[in-house]
This record gives structure tokens, C-alpha cells and sequence, in this order.
């Protein structure tokens, strides 16, 4: 089975300065998808970015870019020009064709200091 | 307005009590998901639908039942048997075609049982 594990439970970061998510994954598949999703107070689950294990580019959404090590399974998030608004909880997420079901890593809780 | 519901958004029962959370989508998905988080984790899945009539369990499937009697919804049924069941519950819908990982989320039940 796959797993994802996000090894910080809490990050903190100045308005307006850069921080970067951490999240690893096992698997044995090729083909795959990874995911970060946003979870703010209100509880409803955001997608923020996805990367396609198949492409070498790492994705990038306005602020919010990966870096992606697909020899290292490692997919982190790196939240540029923080703001007050990006402050929440962050989890990283697998899928598979395979599995045909997300499997989602422990979460983040980013605080952003203003 | 096309999205997913997920009602009530409180909910309180009593031990031994079932009780059924709601979920209803209108995004003409076909594959639905019912996922549940504790505090200050991430979501586990507890049972999901392919297609009408047809589900399978995930990760914590004992103690919950559910039915997919039509494409729109997916109720899911919180039994006695389920020994830890306050919880935060999450729906979710996906096609099944084109980009099946990408999935949306309802608001979420946050469901209290004393």
C-alpha cells in the first residue's frame, strides 16, 4: 500500500517570505499523481497544485511551486510571498491508476506571522 | 450552481444511535467518496462508488455503511458499531473518465456522539 508522510506538523513563516512543505511517498507504480491540498479554518479542502509523475517539469501556480524528486519520492510545496491568507493546513496526497483512490499524508499546519 | 452538499452541517447523537450523513452532487460525477478526519490528521477513506449501485470499502470501513442508489448521492450511515465516531466527515465526487484524481469536496459534517 502507499503511504505519504509529511514529517513537519507545524511550520511558521514571516508575511511576505518564502517557506517550503515537505512530503515523501512509497511506491512501487510508474504512473502516478501527487497532489497539495489546502485546508483552511472552514475545514474545506482546497487543491492547490498537482504534478503528474510522468513530467520532469515541476508545476507552479502563481505562488505556490514544487519541487519534485521522483528518484527520492520526495514532493514538496514552496509557498513564495506568504500571506496572511495562506495560513492552514496543507496536505500532501497520492494517487494511482492503479489504486484509483487518494491517500493523503498527515498534514502541515502552516502559521503565517504578519 | 454546480458543487456538493453535505448536510447538516452539525450533528450531534447519542451512543448506541445510527445516524446518516448526507452527501448530494450535481456535478454529474460518477465516482463518489466519503472520508473521515480526526484532529489534527489527515483524511482516511471510508468507503467509495465507482458507479450506481456499486461500492467498495477503503482504509476504515468498519463500523460505516453506505448505499449509491442514484448517481447524485451518497449517503453515509454511522453505525453503533463504530467505537470512536465524533469525528469530521468529508464527501467527495470525481468523474471517472477524464482526470479521475481530481477530486472535489463537500463542506463537511462535523458529527458529536456522547
Amino acid at each position: 500500500a502507499q503511504t505519504v508522510t509529511q514529517s513537519q506538523p507545524e511550520m511558521s513563516v514571516q508575511e511576505a517570505e518564502t517557506v517550503t512543505l515537505s512530503c515523501t511517498y512509497d511506491t512501487s507504480e510508474s504512473d502516478y499523481y501527487l497532489f497539495w491540498y489546502k485546508q483552511p479554518p472552514s475545514r474545506q479542502m482546497i487543491l492547490v497544485i498537482r504534478q503528474e509523475a510522468y513530467k520532469q517539469q515541476n508545476a507552479t501556480e502563481n505562488r505556490f511551486s514544487v519541487n519534485f524528486q521522483k528518484a527520492a519520492k520526495s514532493f514538496s510545496l514552496k509557498i513564495s510571498d506568504s500571506q496572511l491568507g495562506d495560513a492552514a493546513m496543507y496536505f500532501c496526497a497520492y494517487w494511482s491508476n492503479a489504486g484509483n483512490m487518494l491517500t493523503f499524508g498527515g498534514g502541515t499546519r502552516l502559521m503565517v506571522k504578519p | 450552481d454546480g458543487g456538493i452538499t453535505q448536510s447538516p452541517k452539525y450533528l450531534f447523537r447519542k451512543e448506541g444511535q445510527n445516524v446518516t450523513l448526507s452527501c448530494e452532487q450535481n456535478l454529474n460525477h460518477d465516482a463518489m467518496y466519503w472520508y473521515r478526519q480526526d484532529p489534527g490528521q489527515g483524511l482516511r477513506l471510508i468507503y467509495y462508488s465507482q458507479i450506481v449501485n456499486d461500492f467498495q470499502k477503503g482504509d476504515i470501513a468498519e463500523g460505516y455503511s453506505v448505499s449509491r442508489e442514484k448517481k447524485e448521492s451518497f449517503p453515509l450511515t454511522v453505525t453503533s458499531a463504530q467505537k470512536n465516531p465524533t469525528a469530521f466527515y468529508l464527501c467527495a465526487s470525481s468523474t471517472r473518465g477524464f482526470a479521475p484524481y481530481e477530486q472535489y469536496f463537500g463542506p463537511g459534517t462535523r458529527l458529536t456522539v456522547t
